[in-house]
């Protein structure tokens, strides 16, 4: 199993631009996260999913759109990009049930604006 | 939702020694409580977790315990290791997960 898979490694946009980050994972997971990570912040929570066609909000959703259409992949869209975005972008998927499991993180994507 | 606080920020010991990082959590349903361990560039990977229905667990050198009633749970590492060097995070879930600020460990030789 590859796990948790994200691309791009890396990207570079400028202020307005548009640009969606992948994550795709084949484990079966019914849950899917997205995550940033900014210097003394820890992870903060953007979307959710806990199966295909439901999306939820996290802590910090103002600017992402998510959408999940398979239970493998969970994209995550920056519609009109801000510097104020630059951060490292992390996947994480977990098996959903009665009892809660760990999450399984993908490598990140570290995006700048400028 | 869930609001997780991490102490302390930064924690540096000597080799040998032992390191403890703390976290508290507000929502009372939460019911499970993973610590994660991210090297630097790297992705964060599990490496223990705790249960509500259980107040301690431990496997060799890393022990977590859980107090359900005050809502704060405890990393404990006994002699550390200069790998041991990382930054941990608590992090607690009910329908989601939310993490702590995170701790770095220095561990020096």
């Amino acid at each position: 199993n590859a796990g948790v898979t994200q691309t791009p490694k890396f990207q570079v946009l400028k202020t307005g631009q548009s640009m969606t980050l992948q994550c795709a994972q084949d484990m079966n997971h019914e849950y899917m996260s997205w995550y940033r990570q900014d210097p003394g912040m820890g992870l903060r929570l953007i979307h959710y999913s806990v199966g295909a066609g439901i999306t939820d909000q996290g802590e910090v959703p103002n600017g992402y759109n998510v959408s999940r259409s398979t239970t493998e992949d969970f994209p995550l869209r920056l519609l009109s990009a801000a510097p104020s975005q630059t951060s490292v972008y992390f996947c994480a998927s977990r098996t959903q049930g009665a009892v809660n499991s760990p999450l399984h993180f993908g490598n990140g994507t570290r995006l700048t604006v400028t | 939702g869930e609001n997780v606080e991490q102490h302390p920020s930064t924690l540096s010991v000597q080799e040998g020694d032992s390191a403890v990082i703390k976290c508290t959590y507000s929502d009372s349903a939460s019911n499970y409580f993973p610590w994660y361990k991210q090297e630097l560039g790297k992705r964060p990977q599990l490496i223990i977790d705790i249960r509500s229905n259980v107040g301690e667990k431990k496997d060799q050198r890393i022990a977590v315990t859980l107090n359900k009633t005050a809502k704060h749970f405890s990393l404990h590492i006994t002699e550390t290791q200069p790998e041991d060097s990382a930054v941990y995070f608590c992090a607690a879930s009910y329908n989601d997960m939310r993490f702590g600020a995170g701790t770095r460990l220095t561990v020096k030789p």
